[in-house]
């Protein structure tokens, strides 16, 4: 049990273009989830935190304009990088927690 | 403002050695430290989850022990395995509403044949 999925698993798009990030718990209902991102050899940051029919909390540093969080299911987060740049090439990674945060399995974005 | 800290930042051993993780954070107030396995370009397998209130866990080969006090957490590899190359992560539950992990740098680990 507890299985969290992300689609896609990578993705290569242009700069200036937007790109949606699913993060979905397959066998269980979160009201909260987590968006972390994570930079080649380094450890994961928190972006944003993820609650169910509410706005989603931005961890300082972040650009809500940019990183666009809608958790309009208790299954389903999406994250939207808007108008993409080179310097948001990166692993990005969900969590959906049940107390425990169990995580799903990451999506590279590649920006050219 | 919670850090964790993990050292060493990489670490190489012949098989069969046994070895040991560390992470240490700067506040005791947590909900619960977990350490997590991250293979390249994969995402996070949770390997041990301790409680705040306990002061252990073990899964196979596999202990991490916890002491709150002083902000400690081990994890003991025992008869290490080429297959147990990756980084491992331990991360820290902040003891708030928010529930939020805090992770430390990771530890890169090769186990040599």
């Amino acid at each position: 049990g507890a299985v969290v999925s992300q689609h896609p698993s990578r993705v290569i798009c242009k700069s200036g273009t937007s790109v949606k990030i699913e993060c979905r718990s397959l066998d269980f209902q979160a009201t909260t989830m987590f968006w972390y991102r994570q930079f080649p050899k380094k450890s994961l940051m928190l972006m944003a935190t993820s609650n169910e029919g509410s706005k989603a909390t931005y961890e300082q540093g972040v650009e809500k304009d940019k990183f666009l969080i809608n958790h309009a299911s208790l299954t389903l987060s999406t994250l939207t990088v808007t108008s993409a740049h080179p310097e948001d090439s990166s692993f990005y990674i969900c969590s959906a927690s049940l107390e425990e945060q169990f995580f799903g399995p990451g999506t590279r974005l590649t920006v050219l | 403002k919670q850090e964790v800290t993990q050292i060493p930042a990489a670490l190489s051993v012949p098989e069969g050695e046994n070895l040991v993780l560390n992470c240490s954070f700067t506040d005791s107030a947590i909900y619960n430290l977990q350490w997590f396995r991250q293979d390249p370009g994969k995402g996070l397998t949770s390997l041990l989850l301790i409680q705040s209130s306990q002061r252990e866990q073990t899964s196979g080969r596999l202990n991490a022990s916890l002491d709150k006090s002083s902000g400690r957490s081990t994890l003991y590899i025992a008869a290490s395995q080429p297959g147990d190359s990756a980084t491992y992560l331990c991360a820290v539950t902040l003891r708030d509403s928010s529930y939020k992990l805090i992770f430390g740098s990771g530890t890169r680990l090769l186990v040599r044949p």
